[in-house]
């Protein structure tokens, strides 16, 4: 079945650092790409949708100039959190999709835990 | 925006109840999915209903998709512990294949 690997599961930073997460799909091509934000005991909120060649298509409230998506290659999407804030502590998960699949084809990553101090 | 409201919000049942939760939007889906999803995971998919009025077992989860393909149920027959998790209703956009979720339902099953 198609999997998709999250990197890294965990992670802390200071205040004011950059953090990037990686997103691959490891057994299929993945021309889009979502993250989503999910804070405790809430669900998940799309923020951002990755195309892979384009720019990221952001969603109403999330700053692109904060939440940085790169697309480059069809297996692989990486979110950067710039300059980060406690408040940016959150639970971060990517989806992939194999259009190929078509509605079956969204698969999720195990998430990353952003801990920002 | 499309909103996905799931209710009740929270459930905390005894093992061997039924319960019934609800996914509802004023917008229409090309097709609904849900998810289970364990603390510090990724979501789990249950199903994919994609037929108005579509009714799918699995085991003694049933899931039906409402007629006009806004609306989605998901009950569980004699719940079990291991049934607890947050569970997620998700809708896809006919425009933009976008995957949103519902609200979410945190289910907790006693012994």
């Amino acid at each position: 079945g198609a999997v998709v690997s999250q990197h890294p599961s965990r992670v802390i930073c200071k205040s004011g650092t950059s953090v990037k997460i990686e997103c691959r799909s490891l057994d299929f091509q993945a021309t889009t790409m979502f993250w989503y934000r999910q804070f405790p005991k809430q669900s998940l909120m799309l923020m951002a949708t990755s195309n892979e060649g384009s720019k990221a298509t952001y969603e109403q409230g999330v700053e692109k100039d904060k939440f940085l998506i790169n697309h480059a290659s069809l297996t692989l999407s990486t979110l950067t959190v710039t300059s980060a804030h406690p408040e940016d502590s959150s639970f971060y998960i990517c989806s992939a999709r194999d259009r190929d699949r078509g509605i079956y084809g969204y698969t999720f990553g195990s998430g990353t835990r952003l801990t920002v101090v | 925006t499309q909103l996905l409201e799931q209710s009740p919000q929270f459930l905390s049942i005894q093992e061997g109840e039924n319960l019934t939760v609800y996914c509802n939007s004023s917008s229409v889906f090309s097709s609904l999915q849900w998810y289970r999803q364990e603390p510090g995971e990724g979501p789990v998919l249950l199903v994919t209903v994609v037929t108005g009025g579509e009714v799918k077992k699995l085991k003694r989860l049933t899931f039906q998709f409402g007629d006009a393909r806004k609306d989605s149920s998901l009950h569980i027959t004699a719940a079990q512990p291991g049934d607890t998790g947050l569970y997620l209703c998700a809708g896809i956009s006919y425009n933009t294949d976008k995957l949103i979720f519902g609200t979410g339902t945190r289910l907790q099953v006693f012994p």
